[in-house]
């Protein structure tokens, strides 16, 4: 079955350390997202990849890094400057550009929950 | 430029009741719209989902939606709430310039015995 994988599922970072979250993809979707969703605010776009070798910044990109060096793959580090990383990321992907109607539309992968200790 | 606005982070409701979740929309293009549920700790999952044609959209678990273009609105609805319904529903929307989503604040469903 195609889908989108996230790992791990939970994952703890101590102060000042870098840490890489993996989300892998078997859609065959261009377009890949990372999410971070916190109590009460929703959904905020950290970066975002139509192609690859290409990603742009979201609303939120300061103290994050993306990389998309194969269309399956997007990874995110959260980086010792992100000073409150502890939230719930969120990975999707879609086909781009959508064209037909029935294209439209993200699947999500079952996100990573990141503490700081 | 779109946006979405969910009315009320937190929506209670007796099982077996009427479920009413409200989203209004704003676009400078004809919108496709999403309605989307999050269980706890999981990912977002769509419910259903309005591109063109049948204003009134039927999705999973017996929920349904119907676009009004002269309310701007894409309310979710289900007859009789069940305790599984209890979860986050996002409300979306798309002008399809860039393929992005932008997505509401969410509604947090609770169901009361």
């Amino acid at each position: 079955d195609g889908g989108i994988t996230q790992s791990p599922k939970y994952l703890f970072r101590k102060e000042g350390q870098n840490v890489t979250l993996s989300c892998e993809q078997n859609l065959n979707h261009d377009a890949m997202y990372w999410y971070r969703q916190d109590p009460g605010q929703g959904l905020r776009l950290i970066y975002y990849s139509q192609i690859v070798n290409d990603f742009q910044k979201g609303d939120i990109a300061e103290g994050y890094s993306v990389s998309r060096e194969k269309k399956e793959s997007f990874p995110l580090t959260v980086t010792s400057a992100q000073k409150n990383p502890t939230a719930f990321y969120l990975c999707a992907s879609s086909k781009f550009p959508g064209g037909a109607p029935d294209n439209y539309g993200y699947t999500f992968g079952s996100g990573t929950r990141l503490t700081v200790v | 430029a779109q946006s979405v606005t969910q009315l009320g982070s937190h929506v209670s409701v007796s099982e077996g009741a009427l479920v009413l979740l409200r989203c209004n929309y704003s676009s400078s293009v004809p919108p496709y719209l999403f309605w989307y549920v999050q269980y706890p700790n999981q990912g977002l999952q769509l419910l259903l989902k309005y591109t063109t044609g049948a204003t009134l959209v039927k999705g999973i678990n017996g929920f349904e939606a119907e676009f009004k273009k002269s309310e701007t609105s894409f309310h979710l609805t289900k007859p009789s709430a069940h305790m599984s319904d209890a979860a986050e529903y996002f409300c979306a929307v798309t002008g399809r310039e860039d393929d992005k989503i932008i997505f509401g604040k969410g509604t947090r469903l609770h169901i009361l015995p």
